[in-house]
This record gives C-alpha cells, structure tokens and sequence, in this order.
C-alpha cells in the first residue's frame, strides 16, 4: 500500500500563534489531498480538498482564511491553521491519492492542542 | 447532508465472539470502505468494497456491499484483544472521487 506520513504528530501552540502541518505522500505522486478534523469521540469530518498546483476547496462552514492550505508539489501538502485558538484543538489527518487508485490513503494524524 | 449511521455506537465482547456491525446511508454508494481507527491514529484501511452484493474478506474480517447500495456490514470472526478500536464505514457520496464521508463509528471493545 502507498504511505502518507504527517508532521508534527503532536504540537501545542499559544493562542494568536499560527501552526503548519505536513502531509507528505512517501511513495507515490499524489494529485489530490484531503484534510480532514477530528474531535474527540467522534467522526472524521472533512474540511477541505487540495489539488497540486491549484487552489484548494473547502467544504462548507470551513473558513478558508484561518485554514490555508498548500499543495505546491506532488508530494507535499501543508495545513497551516492561523490565529489559533483553543477550539481549534483537534485530530487533523490527512489523505493522499492518486489519478487510477482505487482509494486514498491516510496519515497518522496530527494532535494539535491551543493553549 | 449525507449521513452514514453505524450500528452499534459501541460493544463490548468476550474474547473470541464474533462481532457483527452495519453502516446505513439515506443514498446510493457506490463504493463502501471500512477503517480501524486506533486511538492517537489516523485510519486504516481494512476493506474496500465496489460493487453492490459484494463479499469480501480480509483475514477474519468479512464485509458485504449490501444490495441496495444503502448499506454495508462488517464483521469480525473470533475476537481477539487487538481488535480494540474504532471502526468506520466511508465512502465517497459522489462516483469517481476520493472525497470521503465517514460514518458515526462503532467502538469495540474486547474482554480477554
């Protein structure tokens, strides 16, 4: 199977302050990544779609100015949430694929906790 | 919007039961997937289903694409301590995309 690898998988920052996690595709070019949020006991919920070379779109209700999102290579997508505050803490996971896949594929997760 | 319901939200088990769950949807999929989520972890993939009346397995895991395309079950043979975790269906609610909804979950629980 293809390996998608996230960093930091844990990370506190103050609030105001802006932080960045990478989703890196390990063995494979991928087109399309995804981001997703998860807070604790339940589902994972999608915020946002990201093309290599494009800009990304996000889902309803996601503010797309405090969630940037990049995807600048076939293998690098970045979530850099700005101006955090503390119920932004949450479980981001990334997904990764590629045009003839038959599914994407999922990082580790990234633990982000807002003090 | 679209929503995937599981059943049961959670279940505990003696060691070596089997363990049976379902996800239902208020539309057609055309593609099922079920994830174990650990805790602390991100997803994985434990089997992906295309066709509706579809039955497939993956060690003690089995899985059906129900006929309807509505829903989809999941279950496990002769539970074992390790099959703790969280267990979603997903499945892209438009063809031909990657773009996933996950259902509510099922937490499981095994007793040794």
């Amino acid at each position: 199977g293809a390996v998608v690898s996230q960093h930091p998988s844990r990370v506190i920052c103050k609030s105001g302050t802006s932080v960045k996690i990478e989703c890196r595709s390990l063995d494979f070019q991928a087109t399309t990544m995804f981001w997703y949020r998860q807070f604790p006991k339940q589902s994972l919920m999608l915020m946002a779609t990201s093309n290599e070379g494009s800009k990304a779109t996000y889902e309803q209700g996601v503010e797309k100015d405090k969630f940037l999102i990049n995807h600048a290579s076939l293998t690098l997508s970045t979530l850099t949430v700005t101006s955090a505050h503390p119920e932004d803490s949450s479980f981001y996971i990334c997904s990764a694929t590629s045009a003839g896949r038959t599914e994407a594929f999922f990082g580790q997760g990234t633990r982000l906790t807002v003090v | 919007g679209q929503q995937l319901n599981q059943s049961p939200q959670s279940m505990f088990i003696q060691e070596g039961e089997d363990v049976s769950m379902n996800c239902t949807s208020s539309s057609i999929f055309n593609t099922w997937l079920w994830y174990k989520q650990d805790p602390g972890e991100g997803p994985v993939l434990l089997i992906a289903l295309y066709k509706a009346g579809e039955l497939t397995s993956n060690g003690r895991l089995t899985a059906q694409f129900g006929i309807t395309r509505k829903d989809s079950f999941l279950n496990i043979s002769a539970s074992i301590p390790s099959d703790v975790g969280i267990y979603f269906c997903a499945g892209p609610p438009t063809s031909g995309t990657y773009k996933y909804i996950f259902g509510t979950g099922t937490r499981l629980k095994v007793l040794a």
